[in-house]
């Protein structure tokens, strides 16, 4: 079975520019989660989707952040337009029932690079 | 202060010893907490889920303390493959389920 997919795993841009992130959970998973890490601090939650509806957002750095989940499948994380800080790995999660008592299988994460 | 403390480490140990490491969290309302591997530039995976009553997984055992709020993970016999990042990890109270990183302990097991 196919584990949670990320594309692209790396991405370089110029400070600026438009990028778009995008996760594949694993199929029948309704819950779908969207991480950071920031260079040499903790992975931060930044929101949660259940099936195609944003149960949680309040980890959202700013409004240059925008994520979707048409359908309940894959989601998309667009920066637009990117900063410097917004550097750092990004992982997007999936889960079954909700995270409590339930794993939460990680996606191998994009590397974004804005330079 | 953070949510989620550990120290960073490196825990550089020798094949074979038993290493423990600790983590606090503030939330006394937290609901669920699980120790995550992360092997350099790859994902974080499931170690172990942490209960009340601890639980152990072959040569890992976790403890978690209500009343303190603090988790523990004693690995015993450390091996080579051990090496990695510990992630301490709580989920919050009831109504969100988002996971509450620490930032993580290295450990470096050593031939």
């Amino acid at each position: 079975e196919a584990g949670v997919t990320q594309f692209p795993s790396h991405s370089v841009i110029e400070k600026g520019q438009t990028v778009t992130l995008r996760c594949d959970p694993i199929s029948g998973h309704d819950n779908l989660y969207w991480y950071r890490r920031v260079m040499g601090k903790e992975i931060k939650f930044l929101l949660h989707f259940v099936k195609e509806s944003k149960q949680d957002e309040s980890g959202m750095p700013n409004n240059r952040f925008l994520a979707e989940r048409t359908g309940g499948t894959y989601s998309t994380l667009k920066v637009q337009p990117a900063e410097l800080e917004d550097s750092g790995v990004y992982f997007c999660a999936s889960s079954l029932g909700g995270v409590a008592n339930t794993e939460a299988f990680f996606g191998q994460g994009t590397r974004l690079t804005v330079v | 202060r953070k949510e989620v403390e550990q120290d960073p480490g490196p825990f550089n140990v020798p094949e074979g010893a038993t290493v423990a490491f600790n983590c606090t969290y503030s939330n006394s309302a937290s609901q669920s907490f699980f120790w995550y591997r992360q092997d350099c530039r790859k994902e974080p995976k499931l170690l172990m889920s942490v209960y009340s009553s601890g639980n152990e997984d072959g040569r890992f055992t976790a403890q978690l303390n209500r009343a303190s709020q603090y988790i523990s993970l004693l690995i015993r016999d450390s091996k080579l493959s051990d090496s990695a990042t510990y992630l301490c990890v709580v989920n919050k109270a009831s109504g969100t389920y988002k996971y509450i990183f620490g930032t993580g302990t290295r450990l470096k097991v050593l031939a």
